[in-house]
Formats: C-alpha cells, sequence, structure tokens
C-alpha cells in the first residue's frame, strides 16, 4: 500500500501567511519525514519526527505527528516567496522497506 | 563541495540504447540509493546499496543494474531503453540504510527516450 499521501496537492498563498499540509499513512512507523523539490533540483530534507514524539521545530517549520489517526502536517509560518516548491512527505516503516513519498504538495507563494 | 553528484544531468536517447548514469557522494555514508520520479511527482525507490551489497531491490525491470565500485559511488546502468524510462533519476545517500533516516539527494538525471 501506499504511505505517505499529501494533501492538498496544490496551494497558493500570499507571501506572509501560514501554509499547511497535511500526509496520511497507512501502517505503522519508525519516524516520518518531510522533504522539499524547488523544480528542477533534487530534494532536500526539512525534518523528521520519530514515532515516539508528536511535535517538533526547525525555524519556520512546525511539524506534528499523530500516530493514532495515521497522520503528519508540515506548517511554514510567515511564507517567503522562497518557499515555493513541492512538499513531500516519506514515510519510513522501519527493515528493508525504505521510505514511501507520497506525490507532493506543490505550494506557490504569491509575492 | 557537492555532497551528492549525479552525471549526466541531461539524457536524450533513442530506444534500444544502452545507458548509464553515475553518482558519487563525498559524505562518507555507507549507504546510496537509486529513485525515479515519473512526470507525476511520484518518487520510487529503486536500489540501495549498503557497503557494496544490495539491500533491497524493488520490482524494477532488469534491464536496470545497480553497480557499486566502492562505497562513494553507486552508478545505475540501463539496457536496452524503453520509451517508459523516461523520468528524473535521483541518487540519494544516507549514513547507514538500516534505520532509514535524513537522506541526501543528487540534483538528479531528466532522461528521455525517444
Amino acid at each position: 500500500s501506499q504511505q505517505g499521501e499529501e494533501d492538498p496537492q496544490a496551494l497558493s498563498i500570499q507571501e506572509g501567511e501560514n501554509a499547511t499540509m497535511n500526509c496520511s499513512y497507512k501502517t505503522s512507523i519508525n519516524n516520518l519525514q518531510w522533504y522539499r523539490q524547488n523544480s528542477g533540483r533534487g530534494l532536500v530534507h526539512l525534518i523528521l519526527i520519530r514515532s515516539n514524539e508528536r511535535e517538533k521545530h526547525s525555524g519556520r517549520l512546525r511539524v506534528t505527528l499523530d500516530t493514532s489517526k495515521k497522520s503528519s502536517s508540515l506548517l511554514i509560518t510567515a511564507s517567503r516567496a522562497a518557499d515555493t516548491a513541492s512538499y513531500f512527505c516519506a514515510a519510513n516503516e522501519g527493515g528493508a522497506d525504505g521510505l514511501t513519498f507520497g506525490k507532493g504538495t506543490h505550494l506557490i507563494i504569491q509575492p | 563541495d557537492t555532497a551528492v553528484s549525479q552525471t549526466p544531468k541531461y539524457l536524450v536517447t533513442q530506444m534500444g540504447n544502452d545507458k548509464s548514469i553515475k553518482c558519487e557522494q563525498n559524505l562518507g555514508h555507507d549507504t546510496m540509493y537509486w529513485y525515479k520520479q515519473d512526470s507525476k511527482k511520484f518518487l520510487k525507490i529503486m536500489f540501495s546499496y549498503n557497503n557494496k551489497e544490495l539491500i533491497i531491490n524493488e520490482t524494477v525491470p532488469n534491464r536496470f543494474s545497480p553497480k557499486s565500485p566502492d562505497k562513494a559511488h553507486l552508478n545505475l546502468h540501463i539496457n536496452s531503453l524503453e520509451l517508459g524510462d523516461s523520468a528524473v533519476y535521483f541518487c540519494a545517500s544516507s549514513q547507514d540504510g538500516y534505520s532509514w533516516e535524513t537522506q541526501y539527494f543528487g540534483p538528479g538525471t531528466r532522461l528521455l527516450v525517444l
């Protein structure tokens, strides 16, 4: 089954507003990771949250994890034009199955 | 310094040809990966190499073969290219593969099969 389904698929907001993206997964995980991909570039790791953590912060990023609902959210506060990118969550089930990425949320920050 | 590098950046070739994509990491990581990203941006893992041993091999055609001459390199060979192989291929590395922690991605190789 596919892990890491992001929602929404696309999001357009004004600069300065907050952006929230959600991710759902289907089985138990060791950790969940969020990555950013700028157009035509590789993925860049943003933040990792472990299964025993509920919230984590990194600069303007805030990630929450609800293992009972098998969901995670990524909040970007005070968005900037440079935040325009695709954001992917990746579920880590452990073992040899690796990370399973979702299809991403395409975020557009309007200046 | 580039942490994970791939060559070439773009690759345009005819159906039926054989091609290779090279990947190098200078992070001292133990595990390297190849991912395929399709036109809808869906990213799927293809291979993982840990200390020169293949530790996972997803259901990819055997026309694709990873080759690791040393811990810092993982090359991808593709034989008899097909139209459906057109995609962006990303190499990545991580400190170790058993815990599936942070992965560091290369810039990608955009393959177009005509």
